[in-house]
């Protein structure tokens, strides 16, 4: 099956300074990707959409300078938490699907859990 | 998307099948119910969907109303592996690929 890989799985960073998190689709191409954060008990919350060759769509709310979303190729998209504090202290999560038919499910990769110190 | 309703959490014995419910009273003739599972520490994962009839497939089964306002995610025998929260979404056929949105599901413990 579609298989999203998503890199590091857990980062601590210090306040002020800057993480990547990667997000790999495998097995299939994908044009698109889905960024999320989620707090603890709580649900996801779409961030941002990636774009294969074109600027990211970003959530209101979301920051588009502080969450800089890079989706260079069809299998590679990055987002990068810029000036880090604490408060972006979360659970990051990246998803894909495999094709665009509603039927088929959605991938999503194992999460980046980022501590700001 | 239409709007889904689900009980915060529940609770199962471990070998013990479990009924999670969803009500989507709003649902639409297009849309499909799609069933998805976070495990602790984990990004979700697809369990199931179906339209109009019931479905079955490795992990479960999914129960679907006759009117569609309701449908039912069926673990046969719940393993501690099963805990996790269970989201059921509504997608229409013309959503394309456009993101899921996450409710806040149903937190699933099974005790041993």
């Amino acid at each position: 099956g579609a298989v999203v890989s998503q890199h590091p799985s857990r980062v601590i960073c210090k306040s002020g300074t800057s993480v990547k998190i990667e997000c790999r689709s495998l097995d299939f191409q994908a044009t698109t990707m889905f960024w999320y954060r989620q707090f603890p008990k709580q649900s996801l919350m779409l961030m941002a959409t990636s774009n294969e060759g074109s600027k990211a769509t970003y959530e209101q709310g979301v920051e588009k300078d502080k969450f800089l979303i890079n989706h260079a190729s069809l299998t590679l998209s990055t987002l990068t938490v810029t000036s880090a504090h604490p408060e972006d202290s979360s659970f990051y999560i990246c998803s894909a699907r495999a094709t665009g038919d509603i039927r088929y499910g959605y991938t999503f990769g194992s999460g980046t859990r980022l501590t700001v110190v | 998307d239409a709007k889904t309703t689900q009980p915060n959490s529940m609770e199962s014995n471990e070998e013990e099948p479990v009924h999670l419910p969803c009500n989507h009273s709003t649902i639409s003739g297009t849309d499909y119910i799609h069933w998805y599972r976070q495990l602790p520490s984990q990004g979700p994962e697809y369990v199931i969907h179906g339209l109009t009839s019931n479905v079955n497939n490795r992990m479960a089964s999914l129960a679907i109303a006759e009117d569609r306002k309701s449908s039912t995610l069926i673990l046969h025998r719940a393993t501690l592996r099963d805990a996790a929260v269970y989201y059921c979404i509504l997608r229409d056929v013309s959503s394309g690929n456009t993101p899921l949105v996450f409710g806040k599901g149903t937190r699933l413990s099974v005790i041993a």
